[in-house]
């Protein structure tokens, strides 16, 4: 059973960069797409990008200027970096496993990260 | 754009059913969607995949009482013998080349 855990700081500084990593386990993260998607308190799920194995990545238009996907196949582990954060970038993120033409099939728990000072 | 489209709420009776409904946008009616369902203070889960065509694929260990349908650009997730722990806010997504998209979400409630 594949399984995928968010890791990361809870508290993040306005101005600066979150940054978020996804561990994965109970299967090899090769030859699958890897998205990043984040929900703040009550309201919906806004998918931020995602990520290749081989390191290909689309991201969200409205958040493509701030954000950076990274992966680590020797690890079975990706990464999330948003800069120049702010209060509106407060939410639970998510990672996610999907292959080509195929929906998100497995979720992380979520880890939430507040943006104050 | 690819947009979808569901209705913020919808209730249903203890062991009675329920028709949950996600409206693609305009020159997108063929495409296809999964059902995530989303429990309090829980994340997301797959339920299924759903095809234009109304066949469908389950994750692991979704119950039979869940099943889904499409007519146009509508996708449907029908739940049977409603149980207390239906009470979830359900997500339709959908994807394109290189895009992802969520619909924004219907909460339902079991009374």
């Amino acid at each position: 059973q594949v399984q995928l855990q968010e890791s990361g700081p809870g508290l993040v500084k306005p101005s600066e960069t979150l940054s978020l990593t996804c561990t994965v386990s109970g299967g090899s993260i090769s030859s699958y797409y890897w998205s990043w998607i984040r929900q703040p308190a009550g309201k919906g799920l806004e998918w931020i990008g995602r990520i290749y194995t081989s390191g290909s990545t689309n991201y969200n238009p409205s958040l493509k200027s701030r954000v950076t996907m990274s992966v680590d196949t020797s690890k079975n582990q990706f990464s999330l970096n948003l800069t120049s954060v702010t209060a509106a970038d407060t939410a639970v993120y998510y990672c996610a496993r999907h292959d080509y033409s195929n929906p998100l099939d497995y979720w992380g728990q979520g880890t939430l990260v507040t943006v104050s000072s | 754009q690819l947009v979808l489209t569901q209705s913020p709420s919808a209730s249903a009776s203890l062991g009675a059913s329920v028709k949950l409904t996600c409206t693609l946008s305009s020159g997108h009616s063929s495409y296809a969607i999964a059902w995530h369902q989303q429990q309090p203070e829980k994340g997301p889960r797959y339920l299924m995949k759903l095809n234009s065509d109304g066949s469908h694929s389950k994750g692991d260990g979704i119950p039979d009482r869940f099943s889904g349908s499409s007519s146009g650009a509508e996708r449907y997730l029908t739940i049977s013998s409603l149980q207390s722990e239906d009470e979830a806010d359900y997500y339709c997504q959908t994807w394109g080349t290189g895009i992802q998209a969520f619909g924004g979400g219907t909460k339902l409630t079991v009374l």
